[in-house]
């Protein structure tokens, strides 16, 4: 079945340092999407990235999609302690109309 | 705002129990889905529907099954709890196929 595999597992930074995490498929996407879990709560919706190549910035949280479809990245710019939390992608790729999620990143921020 | 509720924030339940969790959209979503999520491994699809009374497997359903009588509302039933099933189970709703999902708190649920 699909497999959806997300790099680094944990990152821990300096507050001010960037951060990314990786997500790769087996197989192609038809979307990704990304969420954001801070400990203690439940995930919550961040973007949708559908187009081969997109680009898509929130203040500082860049998103890309690969231009095969298969890849997607999650950059955050100079992290701030409330940037803290486990960062999921989310991906359909099968033609099952059911998204699969990587394993996360979970990002620590020392201030 | 969309608002998921689920029924409970912490269970206990002996090994053998039935166990329901419940879970409640208001903002009349087609999509629900249930997930379990466990350290290391991220979120698991154990059940969704696309519509009331539809329902289909994710990827790990042994040892569960759902019900959709309303299109607010989503059960999920463990028919014999088991230890192995001691997780957080998330509960999601999402306007169509492949839109974003809106996600409740979660019920953390032990089988002793």
């Amino acid at each position: 079945g699909q497999q959806v595999m997300q790099i680094p597992q944990y990152q821990h930074v300096q507050e001010g340092e960037d951060f990314t995490t990786y997500c790769n498929s087996s197989t192609t996407l038809s979307n990704i999407q990304w969420y954001k879990q801070r400990p203690g709560g439940h995930p919550v919706f961040l973007i949708q990235l559908v187009k081969s190549g997109e680009v898509k910035k929130q203040k500082r949280l860049t998103f890309q999609f690969g231009e095969a479809k298969k890849n997607s990245s999650l950059h955050i710019t100079a992290t701030q302690t409330t940037d803290v939390g486990t960062y999921f992608c989310a991906g359909e790729g099968g033609s099952n109309y059911k998204l699969t999620f990587g394993k996360g990143t979970l990002l620590t921020v020392n201030p | 705002d969309v608002k998921v509720t689920q029924s409970s924030r912490y269970l206990v339940k002996r090994t053998g129990e039935k166990v329901f969790l419940e879970c409640v959209q208001d903002m009349d979503h087609e999509n629900m889905f249930w997930y379990r999520q466990d350290p290391g491994l991220g979120l698991r699809l154990i059940y969704f529907s696309y519509d009331v009374k539809m329902k289909e497997k994710g990827d790990i359903p042994e040892g569960y099954s759902v019900s959709r009588e309303k299109k607010e509302r989503f059960s999920l039933i463990l028919e014999s709890a088991s230890t192995s099933q001691t997780s957080m189970y998330l509960c999601a709703s999402s306007p169509r196929v492949l839109y974003e999902q809106y996600f409740g708190p979660g019920t953390r649920l032990t089988v002793t």
